[in-house]
């Protein structure tokens, strides 16, 4: 499985822009990229996923780098209910299982 | 909602117990997964049935691991002579497509809390 790699934590203020990044240098050409968050206490929940273009939906937006190795999740007005850990996700279109292979994942903090 | 429901919430065994753990997926869902997630850790895969299939379960940790789907909607996971090692929560997500749609995104239960005294 297609490894990522995420910053351990980060920390934002309640109302800004969030930035997250992961990188996936060895992403293949059949590789989708998906995101899922969890809360505390919570099971994850899925965010989005893209392949090579951005993609926008009404919880974030995600954006590709051109040479897809890496991609930021984009938080556009964090609020204290987005305080979570973040995962970043490969998800091969072809193989057999449908497996997620989560990593250790960002833990963002939100300051009020 | 019309979630995925799991029970108990939480679970205290005593080491050498056996313990078992239900899945209640979302009415409809043809795939369904189990995933371990120990303190701090992200979570991991254990094993996936699609429909009463189990067509995958090369993450179960050891033979005291067992998981079914008789009729292929709830699922349960049991545990045979349980040790300390298997405290963790076990979480159990579903979702609608079966192999090959590769997109659908699973979607998960909040857990159940295993401790093992």
């Amino acid at each position: 499985d297609a490894k990522t790699t995420q910053p351990n934590s980060m920390e934002s203020n309640e109302e800004e822009p969030v930035h997250l990044p992961c990188n996936h240098s060895t992403i293949s050409g059949t590789d989708y990229i998906h995101w899922y968050r969890q809360l505390p206490s919570q099971g994850p929940e899925y965010v989005i996923h893209g392949l090579t273009s951005n993609v926008n939906n009404r919880m974030a937006s995600l954006a590709i780098a051109e040479d897809r190795k890496s991609s930021t999740l984009i938080l556009h007005r964090a609020t204290l209910r987005d305080a979570a850990v973040y995962y970043c996700i490969l998800r091969p279109i072809i193989q057999g299982a449908q497996k997620l292979v989560f990593g250790q994942g960002t833990r963002l903090t939100i300051n009020p | 909602g019309a979630g995925v429901s799991q029970s108990p919430r939480y679970k205290v065994a005593k080491r050498g117990q056996d313990v078992a753990l239900r899945c209640d997926p979302i009415s409809g869902h043809v795939s369904l997964f189990w995933y371990q997630q120990a303190l701090g850790q992200g979570p991991e895969f254990l094993t996936y049935f699609q429909n009463e299939a189990q067509l995958d379960k090369s993450g179960l940790p050891s033979d005291r691991f067992f998981a079914e789907r008789p009729e292929g909607s709830v699922s349960t996971l049991k545990i045979q002579r349980t040790q300390q090692e298997d405290s963790a929560v076990y979480l159990c997500a579903s979702s609608l497509a079966p192999i090959g749609a590769r997109n659908q995104p699973q979607h998960f239960g909040d857990g159940t809390r295993l401790s093992i005294l």
